[in-house]
């Protein structure tokens, strides 16, 4: 079962612009976590969001949460062509040891 | 440099054949994972292992086992290969230690299967 859910499924920006991506997931988690994945290669970590926590910067990424809509956002400003990627929220299951869980992600192309 | 190595990036196999997938980590980490990606439908969990000998299944595990004898390796082995079985393959692993912990991929298997 797939825990987050990204939306849009697709973005198309020129570069420049900002891209703003969403994340809902279903039940409680303890941190939440964006990954990159360019075409054909394996996913990449970009940021970690604790449970406690309302608004992460990392360069140009800004992450927020809101546990009480169970949802996050990722914003990337100023977005450059080499930013053309997928980018999946994962969350980890409570309770246990973590295993991250992905949504289907958002496509994100930026134009030069 | 940390590392996730999957055996082979791209793969192709006949129908029947058993296949093996090699992932090897050099982290020291416990956790491992396989998932499959197809498109439209973002990454499943095949099989997961919290440590030597040990594994649970995720959510897709039919036709599938996997293998951990030794802490860095974590095999998947399609018993059977299957053409709804042509996918990309991730490896990934993570360590144990506290909740806010990161996955660390593989490069990707891409299994063709004619």
């Amino acid at each position: 079962s797939q825990q987050g859910e990204e939306d849009p499924q697709a973005l198309s920006i020129q570069e420049g612009e900002n891209a703003t991506m969403n994340c809902s997931y279903k039940t409680s988690i303890n941190n939440l976590q964006w990954y990159r994945q360019n075409s054909g290669r394996g996913l990449v970590h970009l940021i970690l969001i604790r449970s406690n926590e309302r608004e992460k910067h990392s360069g140009r990424l800004r992450v927020t949460l809101d546990t009480s809509k169970k949802s996050s956002s990722l914003l990337i400003t100023a977005s450059r062509a080499a930013d053309t990627a997928s980018y999946f929220c994962a969350t980890g299951l409570s309770g246990g040891s973590y295993i991250p869980t992905f949504g289907r992600g958002t496509s994100l192309i930026v134009h030069p | 440099d940390v590392k996730v190595t999957q055996s082979s990036r791209y793969l192709v196999k006949r129908t029947g054949e058993k296949v093996f997938l090699e992932c090897v980590q050099d982290m020291d980490h416990e956790n491992m994972f396989w998932y499959r990606q197809d498109p439209g439908l973002g990454l499943r969990l095949i099989y997961f292992s919290y440590d030597v000998k040990m594994k649970e299944k995720g959510d897709i595990p039919e036709g599938y086992s996997v293998s951990r004898e030794k802490k860095e390796r974590f095999s998947l082995i399609l018993e059977s290969a299957s053409t709804n079985q042509t996918s990309m393959y991730l490896c990934a692993s993570s360590s144990r230690t506290g909740w806010n912990t990161e996955a660390f991929f593989g490069q990707g298997t891409r299994l063709t299967v004619v």
